[in-house]
């Protein structure tokens, strides 16, 4: 039962366009969505993050789209950038408690120059 | 500023041996977790922790062990190390805000053979 799931293994995109990377949720009591990048042989780092009361958060080349009907979120990256090739994974949690994070299965998005 | 602090980086196990992977952090936070993450599985969590000597079962607790006596550490004991325990394994900790995310450590990357 994958509660949070991102259906493309991985992506490729010419640097200087858009990145779009998208998720899927199925539990709606889910309060908050993030995003985490990974590089190999490394742990993940937080990027952004968006709580279910906002459809939309931005921090510099970074914005994520929260569609609650659909239980969709999707994260825009542009321009793209080289720095940018890494394995994503989108993760959510309810709120109050402990705010375990359920994770989805990841990502690789590959920047070409 | 270490952040969260995971050791060994690397080990090899022989089936049914055991080990302690050790985790620390500095931003005295409350909460902390062990996650497993399998080759195009995402994270799984194992154990989390709210504070000082409380902690609770994740997702996938079964041949692991934790305890929390300080608020810095949390260490993840296997017993009876098996095959199905090969997997690189991460730490975090957390405010416990929700939108802030976790801070991961570097992983420990464990064999059983």
């Amino acid at each position: 039962d994958q509660q949070v799931k991102q259906n493309s293994p991985s992506l490729s995109v010419q640097e200087g366009r858009i990145s779009i990377l998208n998720c899927d949720y199925t539990n709606s009591m889910f309060d908050y969505f993030l995003w985490y990048k990974k590089y190999p042989a490394e742990g993940p780092t937080f990027l952004i993050s968006i709580s279910s009361i906002k459809d939309k958060n931005e921090d510099g080349r970074f914005t994520v789209f929260l569609n609650k009907s659909a239980k969709h979120l999707s994260l825009h990256i542009v321009p793209s950038q080289p720095g940018d090739s890494a394995v994503y994974f989108c993760a959510a949690s309810g709120s109050g408690g402990a705010q375990k994070l359920v994770f989805g299965q990841g990502t690789r998005l590959t920047i070409n120059p | 500023n270490a952040g969260v602090t995971q050791t060994p980086k690397f080990r090899i196990l022989k089936i049914g041996q055991s080990m302690t992977l050790q985790c620390t952090q500095d931003m005295n936070h409350n909460y902390m977790y062990w996650y497993r993450q399998d080759p195009g599985m995402g994270l799984k969590l194992i154990y989390y922790s709210v504070g000082a000597g409380i902690t609770d079962k994740g997702e996938v607790p079964n041949g692991y062990n934790v305890s929390r006596s300080t608020t810095e550490d949390f260490p993840l004991r296997l017993e009876l190390a098996a095959p199905s325990q090969t997997s690189v394994y991460f730490c975090a900790s957390s405010s416990g805000t929700g939108y802030d995310g976790y801070t991961f450590g570097s992983g420990t990357r464990l064999t059983v053979v």
